[in-house]
């Protein structure tokens, strides 16, 4: 059984520029959350993904949007971004009613 | 809002040697959840053990126990046997079954646990 998948691994950007990261869950798993990790900071919730549709959101601007596929796995969008959003981003899977997720291993963004 | 508090920004821990890293939380919930993630440099979150609020017992897996101590809202993580690979750094997070928070995590700021040899 295949972990939870994030790509890509790195990615470069500049401010202004727009990017795409992506998030398979582990089988089974049906929501997705996203979350921004800062350095040396904890993670940080963006927004969660069920039935294809975000459950509930964080304190993030509309810049952050996202979108979950059929087989539960899911994009984040970053529009216009800024020096800030430089990042560890990270996904995290789970089922049900229990909140035990388990997580990807991040894509780090570096935003110039 | 949830919150979790961290006070420990580092830990040194001789190798073989238990060490106890300290998490306190507050929540207005009466139903929620404390994990503990390891995150070593690789960037991985890498899942340890969950607390539920009604767990009557203390959890435990393997090295790992939660010592729950509801009334005092912590949730303290006991490693025993210290190893050098578990040089990393926890974070202790705390979540809710059910309601308009499902499933969303809130992290502490971590504590960097260094195992010396």
């Amino acid at each position: 059984d295949a972990g939870v998948t994030q790509s890509p691994t790195h990615l470069i950007k500049t401010r202004g520029q727009q990017v795409t990261l992506r998030c398979s869950p582990k089988s089974g798993h049906d929501t997705v959350s996203w979350y921004q990790q800062a350095l040396g900071q904890g993670p940080q919730f963006i927004f969660q993904y069920y039935e294809e549709e975000e459950r509930q959101r964080g304190n993030f601007p509309d810049r952050f949007s996202g979108h979950q596929f059929p087989n539960y796995s899911s994009e984040l969008n970053v529009n216009a971004l800024l020096l800030g959003d430089s990042a560890l981003y990270l996904c995290a899977g789970h089922r049900g009613p229990y909140n035990e997720q388990f997580f990807g291993p991040g894509t780090r963004l570096t935003v110039l | 809002a949830q919150k979790i508090t961290q006070t420990q920004p580092g830990m040194f821990v001789q190798e073989k040697e238990a060490v106890t890293l300290d998490c306190t939380y507050d929540t207005s919930d009466p139903s929620y959840g404390l994990f503990w993630y390891k995150q070593p440099s690789s960037g991985e979150m890498i899942f340890l053990i969950y607390q539920g609020s009604y767990d009557q017992q203390n959890a435990t897996e393997g090295r790992y126990s939660l010592n729950f101590q509801k009334a005092r809202k912590s949730a303290n993580l006991v490693i025993s046997a210290s190893q050098l690979g578990d040089s990393a750094m926890y974070f202790c997070a705390i979540g809710n079954a059910g309601g308009t928070s499902y499933g969303k995590l809130t992290f502490g700021q971590g504590t960097i646990l260094t195992v010396h040899p």
